[in-house]
């Protein structure tokens, strides 16, 4: 099974600060797509970014940026100016070729006003 | 908003019973999902769906089987439930183009005593 690490079991940013959460993963696989999921305390799972392995380039979203880094699997997720709305449990997540996903423990943020 | 829902939202029963969960979808996209998510694990996987009839075993599956009979519903059930399954449970669902991330539904707060 595929493998999905976030170390950082919480996280705190002032606002107006940047921030970088960590992920790594572990696969075989050369085609495959990688997210980044937030889990406010509604419990709602919102896609915030996705990458696709194929593409060198790193996913921007607004505020919200990725540095993926294929060789070294790793798949870091950037937030400028933070904003208390960004406080939330942040997960990564890989899909495999054949659509399952996998998912880390998650990072919590804080945000301090 | 992706077109899902879930039900119960909130349930509570004894050990023991059987139990069954819902996940109906209107956006006639190919894949589900059921996850289990519970403190310091993330997201984990108990059973996918990649069309009508279509299922297969995600890391989790032990205890839970899963039914889909029409494209819109997805069921999960847990023939007899233990305290091991207390968990909130996702729903999500993914259409067939390989770039699209996945939509998940608000969830369903399973306590079993």
């Amino acid at each position: 099974a595929q493998t999905v690490t976030q170390s950082q079991p919480e996280m705190s940013v002032q606002e107006a600060e940047t921030v970088t959460l960590s992920c790594t993963y572990d696969t075989s696989e050369s085609d495959y797509y990688l997210f980044w999921y937030k889990q406010p305390p509604s419990r709602q799972m919102i896609l915030v970014i996705r990458q696709e392995a194929y593409k060198q380039q790193n996913a921007t979203e607004n505020r919200f940026s990725v540095n993926f880094q294929k060789a070294a699997k790793s798949f870091s997720l950037k937030i400028s100016d933070s904003q208390l709305g960004d406080a939330a449990m942040y997960f990564c997540a890989y899909r495999s070729p054949g659509n399952q996903f996998y998912f880390g423990t998650g990072t919590s943020l804080t945000v301090i006003p | 908003d992706a077109g899902i829902t879930q039900s119960p939202r909130h349930k509570v029963t004894e050990t023991g019973t059987p139990v069954t969960l819902r996940c109906h979808q209107t956006e006639n996209h190919r894949y589900m999902y059921w996850y289990r998510q519970d403190p310091g694990h993330g997201l984990r996987l108990i059973h996918y769906s990649y069309g009508v009839k279509d299922t297969d075993k995600g890391e989790v599956s032990d205890g839970y089987s899963v039914s889909r009979s029409k494209t819109e519903d997805f069921l999960l059930t847990l023939e007899s439930a233990t305290s091991s399954q207390t968990s909130v449970y996702f729903c999500a669902i993914k259409e067939d183009r390989s770039n699209q991330p996945q939509h998940f539904g608000d969830g369903t707060r399973l306590s079993i005593l």
